[in-house]
């Protein structure tokens, strides 16, 4: 079965600082992951997507993710917060179809 | 072009009642998909369907039914709401069935009391 685990529940950054999400991925076969932000009161918006074309994978705002088999990781990065970029963050593994599984979410506080 | 938009925006039922949401897919899209995220925690798979048919069906009881109709719209309706039902809906269409990017709506806030 496949499942995702989100590895801090909060992030806090001083913006202009870089930012790191953990996340740690159980798969039987060759997972497509996701990850998906979401800001208060608003819907998911996908941030980026690997589906094995290759490892490093880029996505909007600056975000980019690892996929790392060895460790059975896909850690979410950025340079460089923003304060724009405070919100809800998903770890999210595919279960066939459209079904996503979700991790619980870390939340990223960004400080001036 | 409009995104997926669900209504209403907020509700707010009482214990036994019955709730039925709306979700309206991106123009284009075949596939809708919904989901349950409760507060604090990640969404999680209600449903898929894909050309008005389930395609998929996640661990939730048989109080949770969802249809999908001829425009690809669709409804996801909850009998005998129960205090543990309190959740943000969420509606996501695709234009696939498997492994297209899924578009979230806003989602429906419901509040059982």
């Amino acid at each position: 079965a496949q499942s995702v685990t989100q590895l801090d529940s909060h992030v806090s950054v001083s913006e202009g600082t870089p930012v790191l999400l953990r996340c740690n991925y159980s798969s039987s076969y060759s997972p497509s992951l996701f990850w998906y932000v979401q800001h208060p009161n608003k819907g998911l918006q996908l941030l980026l997507k690997y589906t094995s074309a290759a490892t490093l994978v880029k996505g909007i705002n600056g975000f980019e993710a690892e996929f790392k088999k060895s460790e059975t990781s896909f850690h979410l990065t950025k340079p460089s917060a923003h304060m724009s970029d405070a919100a809800e963050y998903f770890c999210v593994v595919s279960g066939g179809y459209n079904k996503l599984i979700f991790g619980a979410g870390t939340r990223l506080a960004v400080h001036p | 072009d409009a995104g997926v938009t669900q209504s209403p925006t907020h509700l707010i039922k009482t214990r036994g009642q019955q709730v039925t949401l709306r979700c309206s897919p991106i123009s284009g899209h075949k596939s809708v998909s919904w989901y349950q995220q409760v507060l604090g925690q990640g969404p999680q798979f209600i449903f898929q369907y894909y050309e008005k048919e389930e395609r998929g069906r996640g661990n939730f009881p048989d109080r949770f039914s969802a249809r999908q109709f001829p425009n690809y719209s669709s409804e996801l309706n909850v009998n005998a709401l129960l205090l543990g039902d309190s959740a943000l809906y969420l509606c996501a269409s695709s234009a696939g069935m498997d492994n297209s990017p899924l578009h979230f709506g806003n989602g429906t806030r419901l509040t059982v009391t």
